[in-house]
């Protein structure tokens, strides 16, 4: 079992945000989590690490957050191509720990 | 561009031998660290293994260690990870990663994965 919980299901529709929380230990839960989405048999891919930053070519429309033991991934102006799975990681020296994944239903 | 891809998976027998390979390209690969990720079918992302840019150190997931080896030919730019001892339970889609450029605490680029089944 994953040390990091994240929803296993959410959804919204065209246009509104959504937030997708990663909770564990204060231990887990540090200024290293990273996100991933992963579309249906296609690779990861890194939308967000070091808690908010971005990668270069992410859209903006893809935010990070923490507070207190909870990462969050926030997502604004839902566009269908959003629809995928979502991965928080959280990376120690010796290893790295993803939570269980979230799938996100774009209604 | 930056890739990776991976090769080796197959059909294996329990307790068989596997080797897979992440050949990289477009980036200095020697300069960075590199991972194993794995995926049962319909499941999540489970991280395997790491070793750092230059061999120096490896380290394993609890539920791999002692039956698998990574390993890293930067001569060659590539990546390898020795399964013995393998278990059904080892199926999935095994991914290769890079480490991040500006973060070593993410990984910013993954392979296509290779599908190794255990089954007798």
């Amino acid at each position: 079992q994953s040390a990091l919980t994240q929803p296993a299901s959410v959804s919204g529709s065209p246009g509104q945000s959504i937030t997708i929380s990663c909770t564990g230990t204060s231990s887990d839960v540090d200024s290293y989590v990273s996100w991933y989405q992963q579309h249906p048999g296609k690779a990861p891919k890194l939308i967000i690490y070091s808690v908010s930053k971005r990668p270069s070519g992410v859209s903006n429309r893809f935010s990070g957050s923490q507070s207190g033991n909870t990462a969050s991934l926030t997502i604004s102006g839902l566009q269908a191509e959003d629809e995928a799975d979502y991965y928080c990681s959280s990376y120690k020296s010796t290893s790295t720990l993803f939570g269980g994944g979230t799938k996100l239903t774009v209604l | 561009q930056v890739q990776l891809v991976e090769s080796g998976g197959g059909v294996v027998q329990p307790g068989r031998s596997l080797r897979l390979s992440c050949a990289a390209s477009g980036f200095t690969f020697s300069r960075y660290g590199m991972h194993w990720v794995r995926q049962a079918p319909g499941k999540g992302l489970e991280w395997v293994a790491v070793i750092r840019y230059d061999g120096s150190n490896e380290y394993y997931a609890d539920s791999v260690k002692g039956r698998f080896t990574i390993s890293r030919d930067n001569a060659e730019n590539t990546l390898y990870l020795q399964m013995n001892s393998l278990r059904t339970e080892d199926t999935a889609v095994y991914y290769c990663a890079k480490e991040g450029s500006y973060a070593v605490t993410s990984f910013d680029c993954w392979g296509q994965g290779t599908l190794v089944t255990v089954s007798s």
